[in-house]
């Protein structure tokens, strides 16, 4: 089965740390580029964060760049996303999602989210 | 960044319904947009990539159709378990930026 599970979430503190992992099974997860989505309480998407299938290509939202890092290990069939200096607006669900990218894009596979809160 | 609108942005219907959600890009996307549905509490599922190609295992009273800057998702006939909250996403650029999203609810 295609899966994604990611883990990591909690409450932090403004201006703490956390880093979120997102374990991928029942696909060639080296093969497919990634991506972090995220929802704040009872807000619609927004994307977080991508990263190509060999790690060489990273973008971020303006909302994150400088914070926040993305990166992937191949040979663990995970992603992860180091968040810095939080903010109570990085409070959200955080989705990792599998990107289809051939002839078009989308993202077929999501997992279930981690939490984030950001509060003192 | 290219900005995506949805119309309405809540849409009260009933079971058997015909229902159509438009999305709008600020700029010219070809046809590199997908739709979702998410339902409280649980992760978006993909529904339609490129526009108007519906994704497997997706019942085919969901279509999609339009290129450019304009384009519609339609439920032929509403059922009860398509009462959710439908975005779309543009996938011409980054950032992948999603729309507003359509909140379907109960007549």
């Amino acid at each position: 089965e295609v899966q994604l599970v990611e883990s990591g979430g909690g409450l932090v503190q403004p201006g703490g740390s956390l880093r979120l992992s997102c374990a991928a099974s029942g696909f060639t997860f080296s093969s497919y580029e990634m991506n972090w989505v995220r929802q704040a309480p009872g807000k619609g998407l927004e994307w977080v964060s991508y990263i190509s299938s060999s790690g060489s290509t990273i973008y971020y939202a303006d909302s994150v760049k400088g914070r926040f890092t993305i990166s992937r290990d191949n040979a663990k069939n995970s992603l992860y996303l180091q968040m810095n200096s939080l903010r109570a607006e990085d409070t959200a669900v955080y989705y990792c999602a599998r990107e289809y990218a051939l002839y078009y894009y989308y993202m077929d596979v999501w997992g279930k989210g981690t939490t984030v809160t950001v509060s003192s | 960044d290219i900005q995506l609108t949805q119309s309405p942005s809540f849409l009260s219907a009933s079971v058997g319904d015909r229902v159509t959600i438009t999305c709008r890009a600020s700029q010219g996307i070809s046809s590199y947009l997908a739709w979702y549905q998410q339902k409280p509490g649980k992760a978006p599922k993909l529904l339609i990539y490129a526009a108007s190609t519906l994704q497997s295992g997706v019942p085919s009273r969901f279509s999609g159709s339009g290129s450019g800057t304009e384009f519609t998702l339609t439920i032929s006939s509403l059922q009860p378990e398509d009462f959710a909250t439908y975005y779309c996403q543009q996938l011409n650029s980054y950032p992948f930026t999603f729309g507003p999203g359509t909140k379907v609810d109960i007549k």
